[in-house]
């Protein structure tokens, strides 16, 4: 069974710029999560969806923004680069609530 | 609001060493308990959880007890190898309505196994 699988792997943008990140969970799921992590926050939550609607989501300011499909593949998008919007963007899939599986990451670099 | 508070690392031990990394949390109600592991360059993988006091989670050798008299969810494992050279994140899951839920991560600990 395929796990989470997130595109690009890697992707530098400038500032300014904006940029749309794609993740494919693990089929049969249907909640898809977004989380930020750099090396001064930790981990971030970024917000949740499930078939479709965002349930969830956490304290970013509204330059980020998501999506759901139908098929359950999701998309982040952020406008407007910053600097400190360099990071690593994980995606997680779930089935139940007490597992998530994670992705390998989208590493955006913001010059 | 909710956190999560675990050691500082990095850690470094050798081969065949006692670990322990310190979690504690503050949350209300009752959440569940999460230890996820990162090897380098990849995602989050699940390393145990635990969903209510006492419980113990387990797996390949490592284990971590919730105690909610105390707030805390440590990790340890009796004998680690250079393959358990990853950073370590202790998490907590809350509900937040609508049948969402998010996890709080701590910091993270990197651990270094050397032969």
């Amino acid at each position: 069974k395929a796990g989470v699988t997130q595109t690009p792997r890697y992707l530098i943008k400038t500032r300014g710029q904006q940029v749309t990140l794609s993740c494919s969970p693990i089929s049969g799921h249907r909640s898809v999560s977004w989380y930020q992590q750099t090396p001064g926050q930790g981990l971030q939550f970024l917000f949740e969806y499930f078939s479709e609607t965002q349930r969830n989501k956490g304290n970013f300011p509204g330059r980020f923004s998501g999506r759901q499909f139908s098929n359950s593949r999701s998309e982040m998008n952020v406008s407007t680069l910053e600097l400190g919007d360099s990071a690593l963007y994980l995606c997680a899939s779930s089935l139940t609530r007490e597992k998530l599986f994670f992705g390998s990451g989208t590493q955006l670099s913001v010059l | 609001g909710n956190s999560v508070t675990q050691m500082e690392g990095p850690v470094t031990l050798s081969e065949e060493a006692f670990l322990t990394i310190n979690c504690t949390y503050t949350a209300t109600g009752y959440p569940s308990l999460f230890w996820y592991v990162q090897y380098p360059g990849e995602g989050l993988q699940l390393l145990l959880k635990a969903t209510k006091a006492d419980d113990k989670g387990s797996n390949k050798g490592f284990e971590a007890t919730y105690r909610k008299e105390t707030t805390s969810f440590h990790l340890e494992k009796g004998s680690v190898q250079v393959s358990d050279s990853a950073v370590y994140f202790c998490a907590l899951s809350r509900d937040s309505g609508a049948g969402s839920y998010q996890l709080t991560f701590g910091k993270g600990t990197k651990l270094s196994v050397i032969p």
